[in-house]
């Protein structure tokens, strides 16, 4: 079965420049999770769908942060203006509906804003 | 809310010695607790877990069991690998799915 695909796996940008991140979850899973994991840090939760609904978007960024999942399938992360604050790595993890399920994560998306 | 607090590192062991990794955790009601490990240019992969008090998760050799009375879910190998180099993130999930996870703890195992 194929995993959680993700690209690109690296984007540099510069601040104030806009960038998306694009997530294709596991077949048939219905939660598609969003995190943002800072160097030296466990990944901090920013979205989390089910289907295509947001179920906590309580620590996204709202004012330069968003994301979408049309259709209930893939996602995409996108992060205008950028900060340097935002230099992270961006994983995408997708999970059945039941509760507790296990998530599994993709390679990641490295960004590195100047 | 939840809270997931991992002993600071980094760990470096040599090889066949044995491995304990500290984790501790606080939640409320009753949540499933995971350790996800990430090695070098990886992404994060699923190493073991467990859903209920006294559950005890093991996979590749290594063990964790929940520990409900002293909130716990220490990671243990008998003998580790030069292989099994990597960051080992302790994690839970509460009845939202939402995982909370520690910092993480970077294993480094000569030969």
């Amino acid at each position: 079965e194929a995993g959680v695909a993700q690209s690109p796996r690296y984007k540099i940008i510069e601040k104030r420049q806009s960038v998306a991140f694009w997530c294709n979850p596991i077949s048939g899973h219905a939660t598609l999770y969003w995190y943002q994991q800072i160097l030296g840090q466990g990944p901090k939760l920013l979205i989390q769908f089910q289907n295509n609904g947001v179920v906590d978007d309580s620590q996204l960024p709202k004012d330069r942060f968003s994301a979408e999942r049309l259709k209930g399938v893939d996602s995409t992360l996108k992060i205008q203006p950028a900060k340097l604050e935002d230099s992270a790595v961006y994983l995408c993890a997708s999970s059945g509906q039941g509760i507790q399920e296990t998530q599994y994560f993709g390679p990641g998306t490295r960004l590195l804003v100047l | 809310g939840n809270s997931v607090t991992q002993m600071e590192g980094p760990v470096t062991l040599s090889e066949e010695a044995f491995l304990t990794i500290n984790c501790t955790y606080t939640a409320t009601g009753y949540p499933s607790l995971f350790w996800y490990v990430q090695y070098p240019g990886e992404g994060l992969q699923l190493l073991l877990k467990a859903t209920k008090a006294d559950d005890k998760g093991s996979n590749k050799g290594f063990e964790a069991t929940y520990r409900k009375e002293t909130t716990s879910f220490h990671l243990e190998k008998g003998s580790v690998q030069v292989s099994d180099s990597a960051v080992y993130f302790c994690a839970l999930a509460g009845a939202n799915s939402k995982l909370t996870f520690g910092k993480g703890i970077t294993l480094s195992v000569r030969p």
